[in-house]
Formats: structure tokens, C-alpha cells, sequence
């Protein structure tokens, strides 16, 4: 079956970089995904990555991909208080597939 | 442009009253997803369609729920009767398969308390 796990909680101090973590069971993802929520509003896409890749970036976002392992990580360099919200781990099998979420991890900026 | 626009954004009712949530996808998009997100259980997804067709209902919790797609600009989900432990924030998206991602683009969501 398809689940993706990953921590509730994470607490970074400003400035410092944050990794957010993942797992997920579905040997079949090729689209692997990090979206963003911020408080009372809907998820907005972060990055995503293919199967094939080992790495992404995009400015200060890095994403890296162990397919071996089935484990994906979200790393943000600089953390802002901007950055404060919830990030999904996501992954889909198409891109015309149903994308299934893990539960989030809520990222708190400490002072 | 204008995104994907749920209504109402907040429905508070009674149980055993039913509730119908809307919600009109991008135009273009081809595919609508609505999804359900509680703090116990995150975000499941209850149902999705791909050219007003559905395609996976594996998510609707059960018969008390129903989702329709009648044409390319407008969904339903309707729950009747509804119960308290309805309550959550439902979200549709909407996306277009023939994009490079599959990326979905989420409305505001629609915060349904069932008392």
C-alpha cells in the first residue's frame, strides 16, 4: 500500500538551516513532492523531484532522494520567520495519479 | 488569474443536517481532487476525477458522502446527513496532467464545524 510518514514537529532558530525528513513505501513514486501550508490557507507546491534524481535545487531549497531507502529530506538553508508552516511530504506514482500526503511537519522559528 | 474557489469558507450545522461544499477548479484543469484534512488524520484524499470522470472514490469514509463533477468548471461534495465527527477542512484542487509535475493548486479550503 502508499503512506508516506514523516515527524510532526520541527524547531529551528532563525538563520539556522532546517531539515524536514520523509519516508514513503510505494517503490512505484516517480514524482516525489514538498508542499507548503500556511496557517488558513490551502497547500502551495515547494519543489518536487523525479525518481531518476538524486538531488534538486532551487535557491534555498535542496531536496535529496534516497530511492534505495525511500527516503526523502527538505532542507532550508537561512530559515526565515517567513518559512513558518506546515510542509507535506507527497508522492505519486503519474502525474495523472492521486498524490498521497504525509500528515506535515509543522516548522516553528525560534528568536 | 483566479485559482481554485471553494464556498462557503465556513459552514457550521447542526447533525443530521446536510451540507454541500463547492468548489470550481482552474479552467483548464483537467483533473479535481477534494481532500479532507483533521489534525488526528492529516490530509486523505476522499475522491478524484479526471475529465469530470471519477476515477478513485477509495477515500470517501462512507454512503453518507457523495461527490459529483457535472461538467469541467464545477464540483460537489455533499454529506447527509452530516455527523460531528464530519468536521474538518475540506480542500479541493485541481490540476492539469498534462503539465511537467502533476503539480495541484489548492483552493482556500471550505471549515465545516458539524455541532
Amino acid at each position: 500500500g502508499e503512506d508516506v510518514e514523516q515527524s510532526l514537529f520541527l524547531s529551528v532558530r532563525e538563520g539556522d538551516s532546517s531539515v524536514i525528513n520523509c519516508t514513503y513505501t510505494d517503490s512505484s513514486s516517480t514524482y516525489l513532492y514538498w508542499y507548503k501550508q500556511e496557517p488558513g490557507a490551502g497547500l502551495q507546491l515547494l519543489t518536487y523531484i523525479f525518481s531518476n534524481m538524486d538531488m534538486k535545487q532551487d535557491q534555498r531549497l535542496t531536496v535529496l532522494l534516497n530511492k534505495k531507502d525511500k527516503h526523502l529530506s527538505l532542507r532550508i538553508a537561512d530559515t526565515q520567520t517567513g518559512d513558518s508552516a506546515i510542509y507535506f511530504c507527497a508522492e505519486s506514482r503519474n502525474r495523472d495519479d492521486k498524490i498521497i500526503f504525509g500528515k506535515g511537519t509543522r516548522l516553528h522559528i525560534l528568536p | 488569474d483566479a485559482g481554485v474557489i471553494q464556498s462557503p469558507r465556513h459552514e457550521v450545522t447542526e447533525m443530521g443536517q446536510e451540507v454541500t461544499l463547492r468548489c470550481k477548479p482552474i479552467s483548464g484543469h483537467n483533473s479535481l481532487f477534494w481532500y479532507r484534512q483533521t489534525m488526528m488524520r492529516g490530509l486523505e484524499l476522499l475522491i478524484y476525477f479526471n475529465n469530470n470522470v471519477p476515477i478513485d472514490d477509495s477515500g470517501m469514509p462512507e454512503d453518507r458522502f457523495s461527490a459529483k463533477m457535472p461538467n469541467a468548471s464545477f464540483s460537489t461534495l455533499k454529506i447527509q446527513p452530516s455527523e460531528p465527527r464530519d468536521s474538518a477542512v475540506y480542500f479541493c484542487a485541481s490540476s492539469f496532467y498534462q503539465g511537467a509535475s502533476g503539480e495541484l493548486f489548492f483552493g482556500e479550503g471550505s471549515r465545516l464545524t458539524v455541532l
